[in-house]
């Protein structure tokens, strides 16, 4: 069956450390991988998707992912991390011909002043 | 409209009342989506839309759950005889068209509480 797994329900980073949101997916044919955010109360909001070509992603405020293959990972990162950053942060995956997009149980970040 | 929106925001309704909650996707995505998001919890396929074709019903929970929507305009989720499980926040997406790498796009959600 098609999954999404990512690893820590729950991420804590100090303001200007590293941010990495780990996402693993399984899948037998290509993936179009998607992270979202979701701030409290709102809506879910794109940060950034593969779909072909580049492997390495970059999304809105500072974000990026790198889509690799053979680890079959599409892990989130950001260099330094903001008070703003705080959020839940969902990876997303379809397969091929499939509209339904698949989610992970998300990750929720928190920034330590 | 400029987003997906939703409708109501927010919804509280007694045990085994039927409650309908609506969403008007972006103008012209033929594709629309909802999803279930309950508290602390991953989001929930319930159904998706694809212009005339027939929907893919695969995580509707159960028959108290169903979902219409007109060609490619405004859809409506229906829940009957509400549960306490039902709870939730329902979101509804849309996206452009057949192209599967194409961007989603949520609304703000609709917050049912079942009393």
């Amino acid at each position: 069956a098609q999954s999404v797994t990512q690893l820590g329900s729950h991420v804590s980073v100090s303001e200007g450390a590293l941010v990495l949101l780990r996402c693993n997916y399984s899948s037998s044919v290509p993936p179009y991988l998607f992270w979202y955010v979701q701030y409290p109360n709102q809506g879910l909001q794109l940060l950034l998707k593969y779909t072909t070509g580049a492997t390495l992603v970059k999304g809105i405020n500072g974000f990026e992912a790198e889509f690799k293959k053979s680890e079959t990972s599409f892990h989130l990162t950001k260099p330094s991390a903001h008070m703003s950053d705080a959020a839940e942060y969902f990876c997303a995956v379809k397969y091929g011909g499939a509209q339904k997009l698949v989610f992970g149980q998300g990750t929720r970040l928190t920034i330590n002043p | 409209g400029a987003g997906v929106s939703q409708s109501p925001s927010n919804k509280v309704t007694e045990k085994g009342k039927d409650v309908e909650l609506r969403c008007d996707p972006i103008s012209g995505h033929t594709a629309l989506y909802w999803y279930r998001q309950r508290l602390g919890q991953g989001l929930e396929f319930l159904i998706y839309f694809q212009g005339n074709s027939a929907p893919d019903k695969s995580g509707l929970p159960s028959d108290r759950f169903s979902a219409e929507r007109t060609g490619e305009s405004v859809s409506t989720l229906t829940i009957q005889r509400t549960q306490q499980e039902d709870s939730a926040v329902y979101l509804c997406a849309s996206s452009s068209d057949r192209v599967p790498g194409n961007t989603i796009y949520f609304g703000e959600g609709s917050w049912l509480t079942v009393v």
